[in-house]
């Protein structure tokens, strides 16, 4: 059972706009989220991160939403840029155990030149 | 620095063949992973290592094994490969007691089994 989700497996934006990645989560347990990007025949790279006692964490043009209440969470890349088109992968941990992540199935962006 | 290195990048098995795959980290990191990829599956954690000497299972963790004998190396090992197998596996490592967790990965093994 996937306990974090993307829904959207892939998404379109103009260079310059606003590009808006969401993922869902199921357990509650889970207390930091992270966003990996991945590129084509390469592993994925950490991207931008945050803890459960926030809301935002922002980094140059990335930003991450987190609503609890929601159990959602979103990366915002503003403005996008051609070199961003890659598959995004969110995932979620907790710090029991070994900290082991669970990741989501992705949303490939394409940014439109 | 090298980072994280997986050896090979590509392999073909038939069937029942048995074969190991390399995972090597030059960052002097405690805890290493193995995951595959699959389309539409994301990442799923096969085993990991906490430490040299120690492993441990993950989610898919049927139809493999694994070693840590040495601390900068990890390696997946499938004895008797089915084509359920065929994916692509990522290693992946971390420093111990980072709170946020950051993951270091490798550039991935591309496996068919026919």
């Amino acid at each position: 059972d996937q306990q974090v989700k993307q829904n959207s497996p892939s998404l379109s934006v103009q260079e310059g706009r606003i590009s808006i990645l969401n993922c869902d989560y199921t357990n509650s347990m889970f207390d930091y989220f992270l966003w990996y990007k991945k590129y084509p025949a390469e592993g994925p790279t950490f991207l931008i991160s945050i803890s459960s006692i926030k809301d935002k964490n922002e980094d140059g043009r990335f930003t991450v939403f987190l609503n609890k209440s929601a159990k959602h969470l979103s990366l915002h890349i503003v403005p996008s840029q051609p070199g961003d088109s890659a598959v995004y992968f969110c995932a979620a941990g907790d710090q029991t155990g070994a900290n082991n992540l669970f990741f989501g199935t992705g949303t490939r962006l394409t940014v439109i030149p | 620095n090298a980072g994280v290195t997986q050896t090979p990048k590509f392999r073909v098995l038939k069937t029942g063949q048995s074969m190991t795959l390399l995972c090597a980290q030059d960052m002097n990191h405690e805890y290493m992973y193995w995951y595959r990829q699959d389309p539409g599956m994301g990442l799923r954690l096969i085993h990991y290592s906490v430490g040299e000497g120690t492993t441990a299972k993950g989610e898919v963790p049927d139809g493999y094994n694994v070693s840590r004998l040495k601390k900068q190396n990890f390696l997946l090992g499938l004895e008797s490969a089915a084509p359920s197998q065929t994916s692509v596996y990522f290693c992946a490592s971390r420093v111990s007691g980072r709170y946020y967790n950051e993951q270091f990965f490798g550039p991935g093994t591309r496996l068919t089994v026919l």
